[in-house]
């Protein structure tokens, strides 16, 4: 069964620090997997997208990083800031339009 | 940049009522989705639409129908509301190659069921 998993379901950090988000799947076949920000009250927002042959990608403050042969993916959010806050989703494309969705890891980033 | 605009933010309706939901994108876009999202299950595809007209089952299509009847505008409608379909409900649109481009997310409709 094609299945995302991520840990931790929530998290509370002080401003200034970093996070790790961690992402498990088991989708077959394995055509991308991208990150999706989802402020509280809004739509998701992508942030990155990795293929198979990419092992780390950063955008910013965000860096995303996938081993493919353990099916793990993280984002790893440096010198958090306040407006970090939001649930961070993780997507796996198994082709064409279909998705699998993780239930989001809900980061707060505290003064 | 793209604007995917859901005509509700908050909508109350009373059990056996027939509701519609609206979304329009204004980039184009060939596909659209229409996805509910509950605590702790993360978004579930109802249907989605890869061109006019046309539509596919998703993953929970169960008292729910659609209509694309434009490019731009994708309806969901629940042909008997009940109160399980009380929900967060977030309509998407994308380029072709679904998987390889990014959906691009309305700011969701807010659906309580009495």
């Amino acid at each position: 069964k094609n299945q995302v998993e991520q840990s931790p379901q929530s998290l509370i950090i002080l401003e200034g620090k970093n996070c790790t988000l961690q992402c498990n799947y088991t989708v077959s076949p394995f055509s991308n997997l991208r990150w999706y920000k989802q402020d509280t009250g809004r739509g998701p927002v992508s942030l990155t997208i990795m293929t198979f042959s990419e092992n780390t990608k950063s955008n910013g403050r965000y860096t995303a990083t996938l081993d493919a042969d353990t099916k793990q993916s993280s984002l790893h959010i440096t010198a958090s800031q306040l407006s970090d806050s939001a649930s961070y989703i993780c997507v796996v494309s198994a082709g064409g339009n279909k998705l699998v969705f993780g239930a989001g890891t809900i980061l707060r980033v505290k003064s | 940049d793209v604007k995917v605009t859901q005509s509700s933010r908050y909508l109350v309706k009373r059990t056996g009522e027939k509701v519609f939901l609206e979304c329009v994108q204004d980039m184009d876009h060939e596909n659209m989705f229409w996805y509910r999202q509950d605590p702790g299950l993360g978004l579930r595809l109802i249907y989605f639409s890869y061109d006019v007209k046309m539509k596919e089952k998703g993953d929970i299509p169960e008292g729910y129908s659609v209509s694309r009847e434009k490019k731009e505008r994708f309806s969901l409608i629940l042909e008997s509301a009940s109160t399980n379909q009380t929900s967060m409900y977030l309509c998407a649109s994308s380029l072709p190659q679904g998987g390889g481009q990014p959906q691009h997310f309305g700011d969701g409709t807010r659906l309580s069921i009495l």
